[in-house]
């Protein structure tokens, strides 16, 4: 089993649409939690930290459940230009090393 | 953006040939990572260093090697590039103790 898993994808999502999914994580001492976002060629972009609390960031919700290891990332009113592979990275030590999933591809369609 | 350049940005090279990838940093960042991405597979650290002429290995460091001589550049090398080392290479660097990391724009590797 994979340290950190996503679904491929492709999620292919209307305009105006809410979109969520899930990066299961299966260390359970995993401390930190990120979203990255990643254009087609281009370097991933940090879009979000995950704290327990929960976080949003304007369109972009972003929540862990520690009990089911898991973040999610939900986008509502989506637009054309959120289309882009979404990352999730965790850290398990100390060392704050990432490990990364490897991503969710996201199409936004008009 | 976080001032990260990488060099080259585009290489293609044959097999068996010595590459060296360059890492180059304006934000006086601790950390500095290697990473190569493959589809289907999540970025992969091969190498990362905490300090000038500190470095360890990471999940993917066979048949590469780092050097660290100042806190800006980071040195990636394939001493003897195989195919298997197409990819796509990707340098990132972090501040002490904060685990967040921010990406250079990538260099693309073509062995043949």
């Amino acid at each position: 089993r994979k340290e950190v898993e996503q679904d491929p994808g492709p999620f292919n999502v209307p305009e105006g649409a809410t979109v969520a999914f899930n990066c299961t994580y299966s260390n359970s001492a995993s401390q930190s939690f990120f979203w990255y976002r990643q254009d087609c060629r281009k370097e991933p972009k940090l879009l979000m930290s995950v704290y327990s609390s929960g976080n949003e960031d304007g369109r972009f919700t972003a929540q862990l459940n520690r009990a089911s290891q898991y973040i999610s990332l939900l986008i509502r009113d989506s637009k054309l230009s959120d289309s882009a592979t979404y990352l999730c990275a965790v850290t398990v030590d100390s060392n704050y090393q990432l490990i990364w999933g490897a991503g969710t591809k996201l199409i936004i369609k008009p | 953006d976080a001032g990260i350049t990488q060099s080259p940005r585009h290489k293609v090279t044959e097999t068996g040939t010595p590459v060296t990838l360059r890492c180059h940093q304006t934000e006086n960042h601790r950390y500095m990572y290697w990473y190569r991405q493959d589809p289907g597979h999540g970025l992969r650290l091969i190498h990362y260093s905490y300090g000038v002429k500190d470095t360890d290995k990471g999940e993917v460091s066979d048949g590469y090697s780092v050097s660290r001589s100042k806190t800006e550049d980071f040195l990636l090398t394939l001493e003897s590039a195989t195919s298997s080392q197409t990819s796509v290479y990707f340098c990132a660097i972090s501040e002490s103790n904060v685990p967040e990391q921010y990406f250079g724009p990538g260099t693309r590797l073509t062995v043949t």
